[in-house]
């Protein structure tokens, strides 16, 4: 089955720079490729995904990059805020799914002031 | 549009007792559900995919006669926790696919309902 690893499990940022979170996942038919925000308590909102057939999809200061060929993907948040504090997890559709995800084990980012 | 709701939110049970949560897609159908669950500061765990109409397939590890899913209808799913003990509690998280939607491989995910077992 699909495994997929996250890096790192915490993030600590200035506020304004830069942070990436980076996974790798094992099924290389898995086609679909979404990163979710979680805070605590709160059910995982989607904040951006990306399709095998893209290699980098961005929406505003959010962006993700897939490497087929290496079977990993990242999020890169710019110009971070206060608000961006918060749990993020990657996850994969392995391809014997019905559109199930198998995620990976988060990164718990703060942003400080 | 794309809204997942899940009742109740919260529910505190004594052990042996047997807890239903519900999972409703509220403006769409959904064909497929899936239950999670997500111990403290852990990740989303699939626990099973349910499917209107038929059985719900279970992942590796999940036992089928404790944790009952039923998706009747292609509006609502729900999950029985039978005899509950207090390893049980966790906080349960359920999502659905909107296949008619622009985004079908989307998973749009309800809020979540925290049991605590006694």
């Amino acid at each position: 089955g699909e495994n997929v690893e996250q890096h790192p499990s915490t993030l600590s940022v200035q506020e304004g720079d830069s942070a990436v979170i980076k996974c790798t996942y094992s099924d290389s038919a898995s086609n679909y490729f979404p990163w979710y925000k979680q805070e605590l308590g709160k059910r995982p909102q989607l904040i951006i995904d990306i399709r095998s057939n893209v290699g980098e999809k961005k929406d505003q200061r959010i962006a993700v990059t897939l490497n087929k060929t290496a079977k990993h993907f990242s999020l890169h948040i710019t110009e971070t805020q206060p608000e961006d504090s918060a749990v993020y997890f990657c996850a994969a559709n392995p391809s014997d799914s019905w559109g199930k995800l198998q995620f990976g084990a988060g990164t718990q980012v703060v942003v400080t002031p | 549009g794309a809204v997942v709701s899940q009742h109740p939110s919260w529910v505190i049970c004594k052990s042996g007792t047997s807890v239903k949560i519900e999972c409703r897609s509220l403006d769409f159908q959904a064909t497929t559900m899936f239950w999670y669950r997500q111990f403290p500061k852990q990740s989303l765990m699939l626990m099973a995919t349910s499917n209107e109409g038929s059985k719900a397939t279970y992942e590796q590890g999940v036992e089928k006669d404790k944790f009952l899913i039923n998706h009747a209808s292609l509006t609502l799913s729900t999950l029985t926790v039978t005899s509950a003990h207090p390893e049980d509690s966790s906080f349960y998280i359920c999502s659905a696919r909107d296949l008619q939607g622009y985004s079908y491989n989307e998973q749009f995910f309800g809020p979540g309902t925290r049991l605590t077992v006694l």
